[in-house]
């Protein structure tokens, strides 16, 4: 059974830098063929993807804020940490992280998502 | 970045009838190798994450009522509900991940009339 779990600050100011952890549990980012990603949704707003990071450590960025993100993992501990320098009031969102695999050569969507943790930028 | 659009932003529908949702990509998702058409649509209620429904377009994932059904090729879509219910209300997203840099649509919010 596949869960993840978000964890992090609920309020950061704006400049500051957001440091999140996603814990998972079911699978292992060292198994081929398995990545997990962050996912962003502003209040009433549809979902944006964020970053991937793949089993062999491979990293992508959304374009519009490559310079702002950064994407690790702690194989050791089952964790993914995303951190968003220059956090800002627009950054405001629930911040969800989340499984995606691929079989052969196909690679599927994300299939299991956490429950998100609402993160606010305010002074 | 592939831009997805849907329609209707929202829509009422009465219990039982039908509900239909569209969605275009602004360029194809089809990979032409294993023609997969590589789109997904999700169902999000208040207060949770998006759950997938439907991946490669129109395959169910597990566990979801067969009145959910996806269709469409290369960049336009179609989530229809055949008959609603009213634990389908809900905003459904479609999303393309035909590249790493995975998009979402702007939603359709589906109420009962």
């Amino acid at each position: 059974q596949i869960t993840l779990k978000e964890s992090g600050p609920t309020l950061v100011k704006p400049t500051q830098t957001l440091t999140l952890t996603c814990t998972f549990s079911g699978f292992s980012l060292t198994t081929t063929g398995v990545a997990v990603g962050w996912i962003r949704q502003p209040p009433g707003k549809a979902p944006e993807w964020l970053a991937l990071i793949y089993w062999d450590n491979d990293k992508r960025y959304s374009p519009s804020l490559k310079t702002r993100l950064t994407i690790t993992r702690d194989t050791s501990k089952n964790q993914v940490v995303l951190t968003m320098t220059n956090m800002d009031p627009v950054d405001t969102a629930t911040y969800y992280c989340a499984h995606r695999h691929k079989d052969g050569n196909n690679w599927y969507t994300f299939d299991h998502w956490g429950q998100g943790t609402l993160v606010t930028v305010s002074s | 970045d592939i831009v997805m659009t849907q329609s209707p932003d929202s829509l009422a529908v009465s219990l039982g009838e039908r509900a239909t949702i569209n969605c275009k990509s602004s360029q194809s998702v089809l990979y032409s190798s294993n023609n997969k058409n590589y789109l997904a649509w999700y169902q999000q209620k208040p207060g949770q994450p998006p759950k997938l429904l439907i991946y490669w377009a129109s395959t169910r994932e597990s566990g979801v009522p067969d009145r959910f059904s996806g269709s469409g090729s290369e960049t336009d879509f179609t989530l229809t509900i055949s008959s609603l219910q009213a634990e389908d209300v809900a905003v459904y997203y479609c999303q393309q991940y035909y590249n790493s840099l995975l998009t979402f649509g702007g939603g359709t919010k589906v109420e009962i009339k």
